[in-house]
């Protein structure tokens, strides 16, 4: 069965303090692995897609990156409006489906 | 319009009512997606459509809830009969494919 974990499901960082998010998946074939970043009462925000093994994104503080089992969100230098819950979510490959298995996400408290 | 618009942004229903919610897809976008977020960040996927027609509808409780896209026309997806376990945040999602989707707001459904 297509499985997202994600690991912590808690997290409090000071301003300033680099860590990263983890997101192991388990899908028969990968299309396409998703982060997004939920901020209370609001829509999951987009931020990047990754395809294959090795690939690498960047936008601002963050930075994602893809292994054949996990990918990982890098935050550099976190500042307090870094604070949200970030979802990790796969396209497995294969059949008439189109649909995002998502995770729980990872809430991120930034401290000033 | 450069984002997915959802209405009503709450809504209320008596058990046994009907509801029905709208989303207005990114211009340009041919793929639309409903998810229900219940409990802590569980995105349940219900149902995507390219253009009018339905593309997967695996994850839709056939008795009670429907949905469609017709040109011209908010997308909009009902449930007859609302039970209590339908209180939930329902997102709808566009895309120009079938990776990328792209959240609107939300609609907050709660159930009496």
């Amino acid at each position: 069965e297509d499985q997202v974990t994600q690991s912590p499901e808690a997290l409090r960082l000071q301003e300033g303090e680099s860590s990263s998010l983890n997101c192991s998946y388990t899908v028969s074939g990968l299309r396409g692995l998703f982060w997004y970043r939920q901020d209370p009462g609001k829509g999951p925000e987009f931020l990047f897609t990754l395809y294959s093994a090795g690939e690498e994104k960047e936008k601002e503080r963050l930075k994602a990156t893809l292994t054949k089992k996990e990918s990982f969100l890098h935050i550099t230098a976190p500042k307090p409006e870094d604070s949200a819950t970030y979802l990790c979510a796969v396209h497995p490959h294969g059949g008439a489906t189109n649909k995002l298995i998502f995770g729980t996400g990872t809430l991120l408290a930034v401290q000033p | 319009g450069e984002e997915v618009a959802q209405t009503p942004k709450h809504l209320v229903r008596g058990e046994g009512q009907k509801a029905k919610l709208y989303c207005a897809p990114i211009k340009g976008h041919s793929y639309v997606f409903w998810y229900q977020q219940v409990l802590k960040n569980e995105f349940k996927f219900l149902i995507s459509f390219q253009n009018e027609n339905v593309f997967d509808e695996t994850g839709m409780p056939k008795e009670r809830f429907s949905a469609k896209c017709l040109p011209n026309s908010p997308c909009s997806l009902e449930i007859q009969a609302t039970k209590l376990e339908d209180s939930a945040v329902y997102f709808c999602a566009s895309g120009t494919s079938t990776d990328t989707q792209y959240f609107g707001p939300g609609t907050r459904l709660t159930v009496l």
